[in-house]
């Protein structure tokens, strides 16, 4: 079965802390993709990255970077210099084949000024 | 705007009523997914289309729960003699797959449905 664990649940830092936030998954299949989204306080899932089981080069986005690591089935993101906008609940997920995502519990994020 | 949208964003009923929601994916988007999220907890799978056809549904749609996509557009989802733990946020997504490439889903502001 896919399960996807965000063991932190909530993170709270100051302004221009760098943070990052864990995700570990479990599936058997050896094709998958990962996904993280934001949720910011109005609700809506933000798209912020796709990664494909085959490709375990980090990303590095402005601010933002991940980590995919198979051998610990790990894949997490890392905020740094954040910034009040970063505040937001971020969602790991997994998505084997072509259908539904499997999302962890989430991470609240609070940034402080 | 050319995202996905939903409609309404909140809805209120009491228990017992039937309610619909509506949701318009992006335009060119081939599948469409329903999605409901508690308070506190990642959205958990309900039903999925690829064009008008509904390919898979989780366990979590009872009969009470039906949607549809008639023209695989846009697509509805109802729930009839609404329960209180009924209550929770319907997220909506589409996704662009084709040919084995499968995009990314981008969702919709989502409807909140508080069943009193």
């Amino acid at each position: 079965a896919q399960k996807v664990t965000q063991a932190q649940t909530e993170i709270s830092v100051v302004e221009k802390e760098d943070v990052t936030l864990d995700c570990v998954y479990e599936t058997r299949d050896t094709t998958y993709y990962l996904f993280w989204y934001k949720q910011p306080p109005s609700g809506e899932l933000v798209f912020l990255i796709r990664r494909n089981s085959f490709d375990e080069q980090n990303e590095i986005s402005g601010r933002y970077s991940w980590n995919f690591q198979k051998s610990t089935s790990s894949f997490n993101f890392t905020i740094t210099a954040s910034q009040v906008v970063d505040s937001a609940v971020y969602f790991c997920a997994l998505r084997q084949g072509a259908q539904k995502l499997v999302f962890g519990q989430g991470t609240r994020l609070t940034i402080n000024p | 705007d050319t995202g996905v949208s939903q409609d309404p964003r909140h809805k209120i009923t009491k228990r017992g009523q039937n309610v619909t929601f509506r949701c318009d994916p992006i335009s060119e988007h081939n599948r469409l997914y329903w999605y409901r999220q508690t308070l506190g907890q990642g959205p958990e799978f309900l039903t999925y289309f690829q064009n008008e056809a509904q390919l898979e549904k989780s366990r979590l749609l009872s009969d009470r729960f039906s949607a549809e996509r008639p023209k695989g557009s846009f697509s509805t989802l109802e729930i009839q003699r609404t329960e209180q733990g009924d209550s929770a946020m319907y997220l909506c997504a589409s996704s662009l797959d084709l040919a084995g490439i499968n995009n990314e889903q981008f969702f919709g502001p989502g409807t909140r449905l508080t069943v009193l």
